[in-house]
């Protein structure tokens, strides 16, 4: 069955640099969420899209944007990158309206150096 | 507001041994979902199980089974028979039981090591 496909899987960037991470929910998937995961601790909700408009907002800095396009796939775009930002983001999906579950991708591992 | 705890940082057991990972949530919704997530090493999330406020009943999948109990609040999770491949780090989880988002609350994970 087909998964959630973030990419890349690996980035490494230096301090004030920009990143996009992309993300291609499930075919037929309309929610889409992204997760923060810092070294060792739980994933935190930054931010989600149903019918590619936001749904929710969690702890996502100012610096950070996201969108949800036409074929559903998402950006998560971070901008005046710092050491602090290197972690783990996954991307999850899942069918809005019959509260299925969420089912994240592999995820992004994010480098600032 | 909603809140996973998760008391067992870490838990190392003997291949074959049962193991159970406590779960215990808080939340005033009176309809939400309690979920299970392993994250092996490799990093990946993968979902196990999803249960909704009111289905209590347990649930047993293989060598995985789930106790859930709103009089106490916990959602517990055991594995029989463990073994080496089990070793991952477990997070229980929590949304509300609305369409459009279910954004998850996250427990700070159990990490389990199951030697040989």
């Amino acid at each position: 069955a087909a998964g959630v496909i973030q990419s890349p899987r690996h980035l490494i960037k230096e301090k004030r640099e920009t990143a996009t991470l992309k993300c291609y929910p499930i075919p037929r998937h309309d929610t889409v969420y992204w997760y923060q995961q810092g070294p060792g601790q739980d994933p935190q909700f930054l931010i989600s899209f149903y019918e590619k408009m936001q749904s929710d907002k969690g702890s996502i800095p100012d610096r950070f944007s996201a969108q949800q396009f036409s074929d559903y796939h998402s950006e998560l775009n971070m901008s005046s990158l710092e050491l602090g930002d290197s972690a783990l983001y996954f991307c999850a999906s899942s069918l809005g309206q019959r509260n299925s579950p969420l089912h994240f991708g592999n995820g992004t591992r994010l480098t600032v150096t | 507001a909603q809140k996973v705890t998760q008391a067992q940082t870490e838990i190392s057991v003997v291949e074959k041994e049962d193991v159970t990972l406590d779960c215990v949530y808080e939340t005033r919704d009176t309809t939400y979902y309690l979920f299970w997530y392993k994250q092996p090493p490799s990093g990946e999330l993968v979902f196990l199980i999803r249960r909704n406020s009111f289905d209590e009943q347990n649930e047993i999948s293989g060598r995985y089974s789930w106790n859930f109990q709103k009089s106490t609040s916990s959602f517990n999770f055991t594995i029989t028979a463990s073994q080496v491949v089990d070793s991952a780090v477990y997070f229980c989880a929590l949304s509300r039981g609305q369409g459009g988002s279910e954004k998850l609350v996250f427990g700070k994970g159990t990490k389990l090591t199951v030697n040989p």
